[in-house]
């Protein structure tokens, strides 16, 4: 399967601080996901974004599939921001692999 | 929007025993459903496809007869881990594709932690 990797592994955060996450992706993708995991282990579907940018509130993300990354950003963080970040791609037969994931904690 | 809906949400069984999961898409059909394992502070690692009407797609290193997955339905996909031993326990998590290639269907259920006492 595809190798997703992520980083950084864990990112700690001032509530109200700007973060960027990076996600690369070792062979071409149909898509691309970012998740969010709550505490309790819910995935949260963020963003469908295989290529280009998309926004939704404080977060945004850029694919560059050319490159084969994707960035998430996250603004003025929220301690309800903390949790796993993952990014989920999809090869031709539309399994999706997760990345490594990111660990976020915003501390007021 | 689209629900899958998993259960149970928790569950301690015995060695030895089986325990069967259930995940369902509960507005829509799915005719692709995902099975995801997930140990502490790790990723996701997909352990199967199953395909309404079809066997399951196991992948690489996953033991088809110790994770027995039946997609009988449009809406319902099982997960039985038999014979289950404390090296099972861990974190179950389906997701469910719709039959129209939207790719942004995969949705996924709130997970099943399982642990094998």
């Amino acid at each position: 399967g595809i190798q997703v990797e992520q980083s950084p592994p864990d990112l700690i955060l001032q509530e109200g601080a700007n973060s960027t996450l990076r996600c690369n992706f070792s062979d071409s993708v149909n898509n691309l996901q970012w998740f969010h995991q709550n505490p309790w282990g819910q995935l949260i579907n963020l963003f469908y974004i295989p290529s280009g940018t998309k926004q939704n509130g404080r977060l945004s993300a850029t694919t560059v599939a050319t490159e084969r990354y994707s960035l998430l950003y996250i603004s003025s963080s929220q301690t309800t921001d903390s949790g796993v970040y993952f990014c989920a791609v999809s090869d031709g037969a539309n399994n999706l692999f997760f990345g490594t994931g990111t660990r976020l904690t915003v501390i007021p | 929007g689209a629900v899958v809906s998993q259960h149970p949400s928790r569950v301690i069984c015995k060695s030895g025993t089986s325990v069967k999961i259930e995940c369902r898409s509960l507005d829509f059909q799915a005719t692709t459903m995902f099975w995801y394992r997930q140990f502490p502070k790790q990723s996701l690692m997909l352990m199967a496809t199953s395909n309404e009407g079809s066997k399951a797609t196991y992948e690489q290193g996953v033991e088809k007869d110790k994770f027995l997955i039946n997609h009988a339905s449009l809406t319902l996909s099982t997960l039985t881990v038999t014979s289950a031993h404390p090296e099972d326990s861990s974190f179950y998590i389906c997701s469910a594709r719709g039959g129209g290639g939207d790719p942004y269907g995969y949705t996924f259920g709130s997970g099943t932690r399982l642990t094998v006492v």
